[in-house]
């Protein structure tokens, strides 16, 4: 149990375009989900909280503009990454809080974003 | 102060040998520890979770809780080149919240 998905695995675009990036919870009810970013060598960045039904929460420095999250059902959050630049590339992982597992992330495969 | 804090290593142990990874925390208020792992290039995968003091194994992995000093380690027996990866401590204050340590990287030599 508790399984995450993320869709796509990986993606290459071009400057300027928008990206959408899917996670879903496949096995449990996910209330609140979390996105993060991972540059290479380096630790896990939460980017923003997405709860189910209500606006996003962005960490400081995270502009809510250009990642837009959207969590419309219990298992489905999307973060948008809008006009992309080359400085966007990154490794973009989700996470689902299992409230029912004393606050348990699980966390998808991630997806990773080339932004030519 | 970073509210978790890991040595960021390298820690390099030869197989067969246990491994010790710590963490410490500054909210005296956490209630849930959890340790992951995350290969080069991959997600983090959960390994542990621990919420009252003491001990508590899983096959070769025993992750140790001491609230009084806010420290949680993760001890690996036994340990295998395939154990080679970033380790990462996260703690929860409430099921809402999560913090993680930026990560251990372990090494384990053949």
């Amino acid at each position: 149990g508790a399984v995450v998905s993320q869709h796509p695995s990986w993606v290459i675009c071009k400057s300027g375009t928008s990206v959408k990036i899917e996670c879903r919870s496949l096995d449990f009810q996910a209330t609140t989900m979390f996105w993060y970013r991972q540059f290479p060598k380096q630790s896990l960045m939460l980017m923003a909280t997405s709860n189910e039904g209500s606006k996003a929460t962005y960490e400081q420095g995270v502009e809510k503009d250009k990642f837009l999250i959207n969590h419309a059902s219990l298992t489905l959050s999307t973060l948008t990454v809008t006009s992309a630049h080359p400085e966007d590339s990154s490794f973009y992982i989700c996470s689902a809080l299992q409230t029912r597992r004393s606050g348990t992330q699980y966390f998808g495969p991630g997806t990773r974003l080339l932004v030519l | 102060q970073k509210e978790v804090e890991q040595n960021s290593g390298p820690l390099s142990v030869p197989e067969g040998a246990i491994a010790s990874l710590n963490c410490t925390y500054s909210d005296r208020v956490s209630q849930s520890f959890f340790w992951y792992r995350q290969y080069s290039g991959k997600s983090p995968e959960l390994i542990m979770s621990i919420y009252s003091n003491g001990d508590k194994e899983d096959g070769r992995f025993t992750a140790q809780l001491n609230k009084a000093s806010q420290y949680v380690s993760l001890l690996i027996r036994d340990s295998q080149p395939s154990d080679s990866a970033t380790y990462l401590c996260a703690v929860s204050i409430n099921n809402n919240d999560m913090r993680f340590g930026a990560g251990t990287r372990l090494t384990v030599k053949p």
